[in-house]
């Protein structure tokens, strides 16, 4: 069964700071995503990470994907309070032998809040 | 511009009524999901499909049960609404092709009383 971590949980920050949230995931998958939530919405999409090394950087967000770790991070640079949301990292993984009957299992999601 | 809708946003129902809860997506993906998410929880796979008469149940199990008869719709349906079904589901679609992820609904927020 695919198990997905991410960690902190919570995350209080100053504007100004960097950080990085750590996601690990339990079995070989070839996709990782990075969303967005706000309180009392839906998700927004940030990253899709298709291979191993990938680097994908978006303003003050850059994620990254090490496939042999089983392991992205979300790294954040001179956070801003609008940065503060819900971080969910999600992984993609094929169901029995048929291409594309993929699923998505999400993280625990990692509650940021960027103190001015 | 969402091309994926939920309806209704919100909605308070007391014990024992039946609901449907709608989405609907113009996109022609012919994979759609649910997901429930207690307020800033995890997400939780509760029924997929991955095309026109095709569903199945997800990792957390559910009372509710879906149906596809139209690639655009998959609505999901609980028989007898119970207050430990209040939360937020979450609708989704999906298609693979490269540099492509899901699309989420708005989402509809359930409180059973």
């Amino acid at each position: 069964e695919l198990k997905v971590e991410q960690n902190p949980l919570f995350l209080s920050m100053q504007e100004g700071k960097n950080y990085t949230i750590y996601c690990n995931y339990s079995t070989t998958s070839d996709r990782l995503y990075w969303y967005r939530q706000d309180p009392g919405k839906s998700l927004e999409s940030l990253f899709v990470l298709l291979s191993n090394g990938a680097v994908k950087q978006e303003g003050r967000l850059m994620a990254s994907l090490d496939t042999k770790a089983r392991l992205s991070t979300l790294h954040i640079t001179a956070a801003v309070h609008d940065l503060s949301a819900t971080y969910f990292c999600a992984v993609d993984i094929r169901g029995g032998t048929n291409f594309g009957n993929e699923k998505l299992t999400f993280g625990t999601g990692t509650r940021l809040t960027i103190i001015p | 511009e969402a091309d994926i809708y939920q309806t209704p946003r919100y909605l308070v129902i007391g014990t024992g009524k039946k609901i449907t809860l709608e989405c609907s997506q113009t996109m022609g993906h012919d994979k759609m999901y649910w997901y429930q998410q207690d307020p800033g929880m995890e997400l939780h796979l509760i029924h997929y499909s991955y095309g026109v008469n095709s569903t199945e149940k997800g990792d957390l199990s559910s009372e509710s049960t879906v149906s596809r008869i139209r690639t655009e719709h998959f609505p999901l349906t609980l028989e007898s609404a119970r207050p430990s079904h209040t939360s937020q589901y979450l609708c989704a679609s999906s298609v693979r092709v490269l540099n492509y992820g899901y699309t989420f609904g708005s989402g509809t927020r359930l409180t059973v009383v």
